[in-house]
Formats: C-alpha cells, structure tokens, sequence
C-alpha cells in the first residue's frame, strides 16, 4: 500500500539553527516527491518536489529537500531556521496504480523560536 | 496567490443534505484535484480529474462525485451527508501532460464545511 510518513508531529528549533523535517515513503514504482507548507489562515503553498534527477533539491525560501531512495525518505533541510519559517509542512507523493493518487503524510508543525 | 479560488468560503449544512463546492482553477490549468482535510491531519485525496474526466480516485464513496468544465472551474458534490464530512475542502490545479504525474499542484484557500 502506498503511504507517506512523517514521523514527528512538531519540530522546534531555535532561530539560525539548522532545520530538517522527516518524511519516509512506500510506493511502488518510481515516487514523485512533494513538500508543501501551510500557513495559518493561508491555503496549501509548494515549495519544491523531486521527479528525477539529482537527490538535492532546491526550492523556495532556501528550503531544500534529499531524496535516498534506499532509505526511502525525503527530508525538508534549511541551513538557518527563521522565525518566519514556522508552519505546518506536509510531504506528499503521486503515483499511479490504475489511477492517480497524491497521499499526503499528516503534518509536521515547525516552531522556530527567536 | 495562487490564482484558485473557491467557494463559498464557509458552509453549515444537516445530515442527509446534498451540497455543491465550487474552484475555478489557475488559467490554463487541465487537472484539478479534490481533497478533504480534517483538523489536525494532512489533505485526503477525494479525486483528480484531466481534461474533464476522472483519472484518479481515492478512498473515497460514491456519494463524492465532482465535475470538471471546459472553462477551467470544477465542483465536488457530496450526497447524504454525514456528521464526519464536516472538514475542510481544498481544490488543487495543476497542468500536467497525459501521463499526469510530473508538477506541483496550486492549492486554494478552502471551503469550510460543518455537518450538524
């Protein structure tokens, strides 16, 4: 069964300080990877994904994202946290088995304390 | 901004009634996605639809239907409904070639739903 975890409901993290936000997967065949964030009273907004390619990706607001297919994870990294940064962040693969599907994980909330 | 809009923006509806939610998806854009998410938990996917005809479903009955139209709006009609569909809903485009698997999605703002 295709799943998406995100093992920790909440990071906290001081400000400066390195972040990364965990997400495993289970697919079959090639994942499609996704990250999203969700501001407080603001829709769903991307921030970078990994279709093929190099296992570093970079995306928005210096956010960048490691795919391991061994270890089937796609962490979200940020070399220095900002307070800003603090939101709810979503990992998310689509795939097709028959149909298309997109799974979300359940959400990890980043607290980025100044 | 995304450029998806959806409507109404808050919605109270009873049990058993039927009720329409409505998203006009970024210009341009072929395929739209439905979601339902809960408080506290991450979108659940509802259905996708290309080129105005479903391609992809999830765990999700019968009584979720939805429309894709030419001028890139959609609906999600929901029948008999229940005290648990009360959720937030979210519209998502994107434009994607047939094998529909390769861009991100633009996200809406969302239409609050409550079942009493």
């Amino acid at each position: 069964a295709q799943s998406v975890a995100q093992p920790e409901d909440q990071v906290n993290v001081a400000e400066g300080n390195p972040l990364t936000v965990k997400c495993t997967y289970s697919v079959s065949g090639n994942p499609y990877l996704f990250w999203y964030v969700q501001y407080p009273n603001r829709g769903l907004q991307f921030l970078l994904k990994y279709i093929t390619g190099d296992n570093l990706v970079k995306g928005s607001y210096g956010f960048e994202a490691e795919f391991n297919k061994s270890q089937t994870s796609f962490h979200l990294k940020k070399p220095s946290a900002l307070v800003s940064d603090s939101a709810l962040y979503f990992c998310a693969v689509r795939a097709y088995t028959g149909g298309f599907k997109t799974i979300f994980g359940a959400g990890t909330r980043l607290f980025v304390k100044a | 901004e995304t450029g998806v809009t959806q409507s109404p923006t808050h919605l109270i509806k009873t049990r058993g009634q039927q009720v329409t939610l409505r998203c006009s998806s970024q210009s341009g854009h072929n395929t739209v996605s439905w979601y339902q998410q809960a408080l506290g938990q991450g979108p659940q996917f509802i259905f996708q639809y290309y080129r105005e005809e479903e391609n992809g479903r999830g765990n999700f009955p019968p009584r979720f239907s939805g429309l894709q139209f030419p001028n890139y709006s959609s609906e999600l009609n929901v029948n008999a409904l229940e005290l648990d569909d009360s959720a937030l809903y979210l519209c998502a485009s994107s434009l994607v070639g047939r094998e529909g698997l390769y861009n991100e999605q633009f996200f809406g703002p969302g239409t609050r739903l409550t079942v009493l």
